[in-house]
């Protein structure tokens, strides 16, 4: 079945740093790459999302890159701050005509200040 | 607005009872999702809607029954629960399936 691979699955950073989290899928077919941050006691929070028909997208910190013909995409943030940690989801929504979405296991990012 | 809205936020079931896990969204919104979460694993769809009266089976859908009724709201019924069913329990909603999901609190469930 479809499935969704990331990693790391646990990620420590210097504040002011670099944090890169990779994910996998396994369906060709999947056109649309959202990501979601996740904090303690609270339900998942989406943060930047691409399409396939687009390589990159960035929103001031943040930004995913997107390789089609590798099947993987990546969430970089940059200038980490410690408001940033937390678990960081990826997603894959399955095929191009439904509605359904896999989930990757996480990412905890713990920011160090 | 209150955005997606759940109740119970947290309940104790013993084996075999059943309880139905409530859902609620005022943004209009057409789709509708239950999702599971177990400890260190990503979400696990259960049953999605796409309108009143239309729902259709996520990945782990066995032990769970949904309705929908209306827009605004989209129950979940545990029927004979087991331990496997102990989890955190999402509801989400999109305005459509190609849109950002809203994601409510979550009901965290034990069943002993």
């Amino acid at each position: 079945g479809e499935n969704v691979e990331q990693h790391p699955s646990t990620l420590s950073v210097q504040e002011g740093d670099s944090a890169v989290i990779k994910c996998t899928y396994s369906d060709s077919a999947s056109n649309y790459f959202p990501w979601y941050k996740q904090e303690l006691g609270k339900g998942p929070q989406l943060i930047i999302d691409i399409r396939s028909n687009v390589g990159e997208k960035k929103d001031q910190r943040i930004a995913v890159t997107l390789n089609k013909t590798a099947k993987h995409f990546s969430l970089h943030i940059t200038e980490t701050q410690p408001e940033d940690s937390a678990v960081y989801f990826c997603a894959a929504r399955v095929g191009s005509g439904t509605y359904k979405y896999i989930f990757g296991t996480g990412t905890r990012l713990k920011v160090l200040a | 607005n209150a955005g997606v809205t759940q109740t119970p936020k947290f309940r104790i079931l013993k084996i075999g009872q059943s309880m139905t896990l409530q859902c609620a969204q005022d943004m209009n919104h057409n789709y509708m999702y239950w999702y599971r979460q177990d400890p260190g694993m990503g979400l696990k769809l259960i049953y999605y809607s796409v309108g009143a009266g239309i729902t259709d089976k996520g990945e782990v859908p066995n032990g769970y029954n949904v309705s929908r009724s209306t827009t605004e709201d989209f129950p979940l019924r545990l029927e004979l629960a087991a331990p496997s069913q102990t989890s955190v329990y999402f509801c989400a909603s999109s305005f459509k399936g190609f849109y950002e999901q809203y994601f409510g609190p979550g009901t965290r469930l034990t069943v002993t």
